[in-house]
């Protein structure tokens, strides 16, 4: 049983460049969400999703795109990386579509941003 | 937005002593939650409150539900070495968690 699988685990960009960060689950879990973890701040809301199809804004969206065609995939895009998205990016999931049941995290993913 | 104040930041302790770190918050949560993160890995749930006034417990650790449902507390007994990490706690508010700052543990043996 993987769980929440992240990929890639670290990645450096230059100002400017776009990628799509992984998330991956198979545990048919409806509620997926991708966080931030910077120092001192604890994690932060970037989007979540209820369901496939369906995505909406968490506390600090701007600068990322998030889509679900799937259930189980749950991918993060950067449009245009900026030195300020330098941070561990977490994926996590739970199985209500409501976020009501805990959260289960991925181990992360290592982004800077040169 | 919804905030957490968790505390103390850091703690620093010799192995065997108790531990305890609190939340709270302007907003009520219908849900308190714990979890800890080691270096290098994701958080792991340690501990989920769903009442007002809950008390539970997962072996040495115990967590309460604050009965005005704007705060929780953890308490780690006779803490070991294993017990060093970064303790996260999060309230759920609609759809969405949202976590305290962390407090570090550093234990001297």
């Amino acid at each position: 049983n993987a769980g929440v699988t992240q990929t890639p685990k670290f990645q450096v960009l230059k100002t400017g460049q776009s990628m799509t960060l992984q998330c991956a689950q198979d545990m048919n879990h409806e509620y997926m969400s991708w966080y931030r973890q910077d120092p001192g701040m604890g994690l932060r809301l970037i989007h979540y999703s209820v369901g496939a199809g369906i995505t909406d804004q968490g506390e600090v969206p701007n600068g990322y795109n998030v889509s679900r065609s799937t259930t189980e995939d749950f991918p993060l895009r950067l449009l245009s990386a900026a030195p300020s998205q330098t941070s561990v990016y977490f994926c996590a999931s739970s199985f209500d579509r409501w976020g009501n049941q805990p959260q289960h995290f991925g181990d992360g993913t290592r982004l800077s941003i040169l | 937005g919804q905030q957490l104040n968790q505390s103390p930041q850091s703690m620093f302790i010799q192995e065997g002593e108790d531990v305890s770190m609190n939340c709270t918050s302007s907003s009520i949560f219908n849900t308190w939650l714990w979890y800890k993160q080691d270096p290098g890995e994701g958080p792991v749930l340690l501990i989920a409150l769903y009442k007002a006034g809950e008390l539970t417990s997962n072996g040495r650790l115990t967590a309460q539900f604050g009965i005005t449902r704007k705060d929780s507390f953890l308490n780690i007994s006779a803490s070991i070495p294993s017990d060093v990490g970064i303790y996260f706690c999060a309230g759920r508010g609609a759809q969405k968690l949202v976590f305290g700052q962390g407090t570090r543990l550093t234990i001297n043996p």
